[in-house]
């Protein structure tokens, strides 16, 4: 079945360190999302990729960054800069032609310990 | 990004229809209005949208105000696996990519 893969659906990461998130797609979209999550709260865009080697911030970059090498795969990784980074980050896609819905993976839900 | 405003939570009973409203007064004429809903641990499953005109497809119809200041979302039998938030949000043109801002949704709660 055509979708998106969201991994580790759990990871754990000690303060200073960075740590990439995985998300991979096969619906053959051209435009990707990551968006963060916290608890009680609606989604913001942390960054956005329409098309293959290209990305632009969203709403809350900082802290952020992310790679578009293939069509498939737009890793999100969090660095130490990132002061606040236990949450729950949410990857999605949607076709080209703006306004499309987009198609969200499961998630990873990233704790410090 | 124009904003949403909807009901922080409601409740229904199984099998009976649920009418979920959004409020959005400061909508463009070239927004569209979508709904997603979102089960716990789980990311958002996208429902409908619509410009103008009401939609239906097979989870659920969308009822658009004349004016476009407001929209329902419309169940037509609650189940159990209805029960999760429901964010009614605006959409942002920004080239081939679909910009969506998430506000706090309606926790809808469907009972026996």
């Amino acid at each position: 079945d055509g979708g998106i893969t969201q991994s580790p659906k759990y990871l754990f990461r000690k303060e200073g360190q960075n740590v990439t998130l995985s998300c991979e797609q096969n619906l053959n979209h051209d435009a990707m999302y990551w968006y963060r999550q916290d608890p009680g709260q609606g989604l913001r865009l942390i960054y956005y990729s329409q098309i293959v080697n290209d990305f632009q911030k969203g709403d809350i970059a900082e802290g952020y960054s992310v790679s578009r090498e293939k069509k498939e795969s737009f890793p999100l990784t969090v660095t130490s800069a990132q002061k606040n980074p236990t949450a729950f980050y949410l990857c999605a896609s949607s076709p080209t032609g703006g306004r499309q819905p987009q198609h969200f993976g499961d998630g990873t839900r990233l704790s410090i310990l | 990004d124009a904003k949403t405003t909807q009901p922080n939570s409601m409740e229904s009973n199984e099998e009976e229809p649920v009418h979920l409203p959004c409020n959005h007064s400061t909508i463009s004429g070239t927004d569209y209005i979508h709904w997603y809903r979102q089960l716990p641990s789980q990311g958002p499953e996208y429902v409908i949208h619509g410009l103008t005109s009401n939609v239906n497809n097979r989870m659920a119809s969308l009822a658009i105000a004349e004016d476009r200041k407001s929209s329902t979302l419309i169940l037509h039998r609650a189940t159990l696996r209805d029960a999760a938030v429901y964010y009614c949000i605006l959409s942002g043109h920004t080239g081939t990519a679909s910009k969506l801002t998430f506000g706090t949704g309606t926790r809808l709660q469907v009972t026996l």
